[in-house]
C-alpha cells in the first residue's frame, strides 16, 4: 500500500536551473512530510520538513510547497547545483507513528 | 555526538542461512526503524521499536524479525534466507517514533 507516491523515478537539469520534485499522498492523516536525500553507500539524510498546517517551507535553496486539498507535495531547489545529484525520497508522517517512504526520485543535475 | 552505526557494513550468506545485523542508535535516542531498500522499491518499512517494545510492524513474513535492548541497541535477525532478501537494510532511530529519522550508513545483504 504506496501512501506516498513518487511517479517520476528520475529528473534531469541543468546546473543553475530549478529543479521540482513532486509526490502524492493518499493519507489525509499525515501530520507533517519531510523530505530525505540519499547518496550512494550511505543512509538518506534529512533534508527539510512541512508541517500539515503549513503550506510553503523554505531553508536556503531548498522550498517545499504543500497542496493539501490536491493531496501533493513538491519540492524545489533554486538554483540546482552538481552536488544535488542524488536520491530524494519523499516522506509521510504523524506524530508517535511510523514514517512512509515515497519510492525516491533519482536527481541529475549536470554542468 | 556518534550517528547511528551498523554492523556489519557488508554481508553474503547462502539460501536457507539465518542473519543478524545490529544497530547502534545515536545516544539519548529511543526509537530504531529498520527499513529494507532494494532497486525500484524505494525504503520498505519492517519494524519500529520503542523503549524495547516492537509499537509499529510493516508488512514483511515472519522470517523477520527484531528486538532493541535496554540501551536502545537494536538487532534485525532474518531467518531461512530467500534470493529476494538481498538488500539494503536501514536502521534509523530518533528521539521519539516518527519526525526526523537519523539513518546509519546500511548493511548490504547479498544472498546466493
Amino acid at each position: 500500500d504506496q501512501q506516498v507516491k513518487q511517479n517520476s523515478p528520475s529528473l534531469s537539469v541543468q546546473e543553475g536551473r530549478i529543479s521540482i520534485l513532486n509526490c502524492d499522498y493518499t493519507n489525509s492523516m499525515f501530520d507533517y512530510f519531510l523530505w530525505y536525500k540519499k547518496y550512494p553507500a550511505e543512509g538518506p539524510t534529512f533534508l527539510i520538513s512541512i508541517s500539515s498546517i503549513k503550506d510553503k517551507n523554505e531553508d536556503g535553496r531548498f522550498t517545499v510547497f504543500l497542496n493539501k486539498s490536491a493531496k501533493h507535495l513538491s519540492l524545489h531547489i533554486v538554483p540546482s547545483q552538481p552536488g544535488d545529484s542524488a536520491v530524494y525520497f519523499c516522506v509521510g508522517g504523524s506524530t508517535l507513528g511510523r514514517l512512509y517512504f515515497g519510492r525516491g526520485t533519482q536527481l541529475t543535475v549536470w554542468p | 555526538k556518534a550517528g547511528v552505526t551498523q554492523t556489519p557494513r557488508y554481508l553474503i550468506k547462502t539460501r536457507g542461512q539465518q542473519v543478524t545485523l545490529s544497530c547502534s542508535p545515536i545516544s539519548g535516542h529511543r526509537s530504531v526503524s529498520w527499513y529494507q531498500q532494494t532497486p525500484g522499491q524505494g525504503l520498505q518499512f519492517l519494524f519500529e521499536y520503542f523503549s524495547e517494545t516492537q509499537r509499529n510492524k510493516g508488512n514483511f513474513p515472519g522470517r523477520f524479525s527484531g528486538r532493541q535492548f535496554s540501551n536502545s541497541r537494536s538487532e534485525m535477525n532474518v531467518s531461512t534466507l530467500e534470493l529476494g532478501d538481498s538488500a539494503l537494510y536501514l536502521c534509523a532511530s530518533s528521539l521519539e517514533a516518527g519526525w526526523e529519522q537519523f539513518f546509519g550508513p546500511g548493511t548490504r545483504l547479498t544472498v546466493l
